[in-house]
């Protein structure tokens, strides 16, 4: 069974510019989350979708992220325009969330996001 | 809001030695608690899950144990190899639909 795919694996951007991650989750899997991963720290969740519904936004800066997952599977990240403290690994991941149930999470291998 | 604390060093054992990292948590009792394993350059992989309910939980050299009162996870791999160096993430949860708070995590190499 495939895993959760993340492309690009690697970016980098002039400040300013803009800038889009994909993530293709566990297929089956209702719930996908983008996190942001600064170095030496753990993740920190940005937003998390139940299929097609954005249900946990609170952490995601709207004035320059943006996310969308159409049709409940796939999902795309933009920020426009980066700045420099964006810099970061943004980590992808999926699970079978229910709301009795625990949320053991699979990841994707993340993509490494440099801002000169 | 909750918080996490993993010891922020790294932890450097021998080989075949038990290696035991620590996870410690303020505020809420969450409702479980999981560990995942990091590699550089690599996505968490997830490894144990326990539950507030639970004490103790085993599989293969992995050891997870919980203790509410002193709001602490301990994580233990024996006889431990080369090949468990990484860095490895504590995080929990209330339950439910309740995100999953990650801690730093702690880098634990295992020396030949």
């Amino acid at each position: 069974e495939a895993g959760v795919v993340q492309s690009p694996r690697y970016k980098i951007i002039e400040k300013k510019q803009p800038v889009a991650f994909w993530c293709n989750p566990i297929s089956g899997h209702n719930t996908l989350y983008w996190y942001l991963q600064n170095l030496g720290q753990g993740p920190e969740l940005l937003i998390r979708y139940e299929n097609e519904e954005a249900v946990d936004d609170s952490q995601l800066p709207k004035d320059r992220f943006s996310a969308e997952r159409l049709k409940g599977v796939d999902s795309t990240l933009k920020i426009q325009p980066a700045e420099l403290g964006d810099s970061a690994v943004y980590l992808c991941a999926s699970s079978l969330l229910s709301s009795g149930g625990t949320d053991t999470q699979y990841f994707g291998p993340g993509t490494r996001l440099t801002v000169l | 809001s909750q918080k996490i604390e993993q010891n922020s060093e790294a932890l450097n054992i021998q080989e075949g030695k038990t290696a035991t990292l620590t996870c410690n948590y303020t505020n809420y009792s969450p409702a479980y608690l999981q560990w995942y394993r990091q590699d550089p350059g690599r996505g968490p992989v997830f490894l144990l899950l326990i539950r507030e309910n639970e004490k103790e939980k085993r599989k293969e050299r992995l050891k997870v144990t919980f203790d509410t009162t002193l709001k602490q996870s301990l994580f233990h791999i024996t006889a431990s190899q080369p090949a468990d160096s990484a860095t490895y993430l504590c995080a929990l949860s209330r339950g439910g639909y309740n995100k999953l708070i990650f801690g730093a995590g702690t880098r634990l190499a295992v020396h030949p």
